[in-house]
Formats: C-alpha cells, structure tokens, sequence
C-alpha cells in the first residue's frame, strides 16, 4: 500500500527565501507524480506534473524533481512570496492499474512580508 | 469555461438524515473523481468514473455511501444515513484523461457537517 509522507509538516519563512518541500513514497513503481496547492477553503490547483521517465518539472519559479527508484520528490519555489502561502500536497500515482492518487498530508507554508 | 461545479458549498445536517452532493465536471471531461478530506485521514479518493461507468469504488467507506453518474454532465454522492463522522470537506474533480495522463481539475468542495 502507497503512503505518502511530506516533510516538513508546516514552514514559516519570510519573503524571498528559496524554499525546498520534500516529498517520499514508499512504492516507487508509480505512473507520475503531481504537486498540488490547496487555499484555505478551496480545492486543489496542479502546479506541476512529474511523468516517471521525467527527473523534473519547472514552471516559473518552482520546479520539482523526481527520483522514483528512491521514492522521493522536491518542490523547490525560488524567491518565495506571500501569495505563495498555502498548503502543499503531493500524489503520486501508482503504475500497477490502479491509477489513484495517494495525498501526502502536505506542507503548510507561511511567506510572511 | 466554469470549472467543476459542486453544489452545495456547506451542508449543515442531523444524524441519520440523507445527505446529496453533486457536481458537474467539466465539459468534455470524461473522468469524474469524489474525494473526501478530513484532518485525521487527509485526501483519499473514494470513487471515479470514466464515461459515466464507475471503474474504481474501492475507496467508499461503507455502504452508506453511493455515487452515481447518470449523464456525462452530472454526478451525484449520497450518504445514506449520515452519521457525524461523515464530516469532512468532499471533492469533485474531472480530467479530459487517465489518471496521470492530465491533471485533474477540482471543485471548491462541500464542506459538511453532521450533528
């Protein structure tokens, strides 16, 4: 069974830091992975989608790598500002025909001014 | 486009009553996700659709929950009786793909609470 752990759990850092959120897994047989991030009371926006053979992703100023046969993947977001305040879930998806996303619990992250 | 439409956003509800949610995906979309997400347990995925057909309901909790799909521009999850751990924010998402091929777009959610 998949499960998903983020480190770290919630991160306070003040505006223009470079930040890296990690993310493991402990089936390293998945489809891909996405990173998601979720506002308080909202749904889930993607940020990035990582396909297996792909060691990483960029878009703007984050960029996520993937390194499947160790079960882990990074969110980096580069000069990080408070609109970048949210919570931060990864899913990995499992290649065996399941095909579901298993969350992570995510990383709360505060960008204070 | 709108995005994924649930309705309703909150549900306010007492043990034992029944309970519907709904969504509308987006147009073109033919995979259809229910999430549910609680504080204890996280996101976990419940059921989905492809083509209006359920593929995977491994994630329903128990019989008291059933979703159904009866065009491709509706869908509908029933909690029958509802009970107070019941309680948790629920998803609808949609993809125009697979799992993994294309992202899956989510909904605002409906937050309910049972009493």
């Amino acid at each position: 069974k998949q499960e998903v752990t983020q480190i770290p759990a919630a991160l306070s850092v003040p505006e223009g830091e470079n930040l890296v959120l990690n993310c493991s897994f402990t089936d390293s047989a998945i489809y891909n992975l996405q990173w998601f991030r979720q506002d308080p009371g909202k749904g889930l926006t993607s940020l990035l989608l990582i396909q297996s053979s792909q060691r990483e992703q960029t878009s703007g100023r984050l960029n996520a790598s993937l390194d499947k046969s160790s079960g882990r993947s990074t969110l980096y977001i580069a000069a990080s500002q408070p609109g970048d305040s949210a919570t931060y879930l990864c899913a990995p998806v499992g290649a065996s025909g399941t095909y579901k996303y298993i969350f992570g619990t995510g990383t709360r992250l505060k960008v204070l001014a | 486009d709108a995005g994924v439409i649930q309705s309703p956003r909150h549900e306010v509800t007492e043990m034992g009553q029944e309970v519907t949610l709904r969504c509308k995906p987006i147009s073109g979309h033919d995979y259809l996700f229910w999430y549910r997400q609680t504080m204890m347990r996280g996101l976990e995925l419940l059921i989905y659709f492809n083509n209006n057909v359920p593929i995977d309901d491994s994630g329903m909790p128990e019989d008291r929950f059933s979703a159904k799909m009866p065009n491709a521009s509706f869908s509908t999850l029933k909690i029958q009786p509802s009970e107070p751990r019941d309680s948790a924010v629920y998803f609808c998402a949609s993809s125009s793909t697979g799992i993994g091929e294309e992202t899956q777009y989510f909904g605002p959610g409906t937050r309910l609470l049972v009493l």
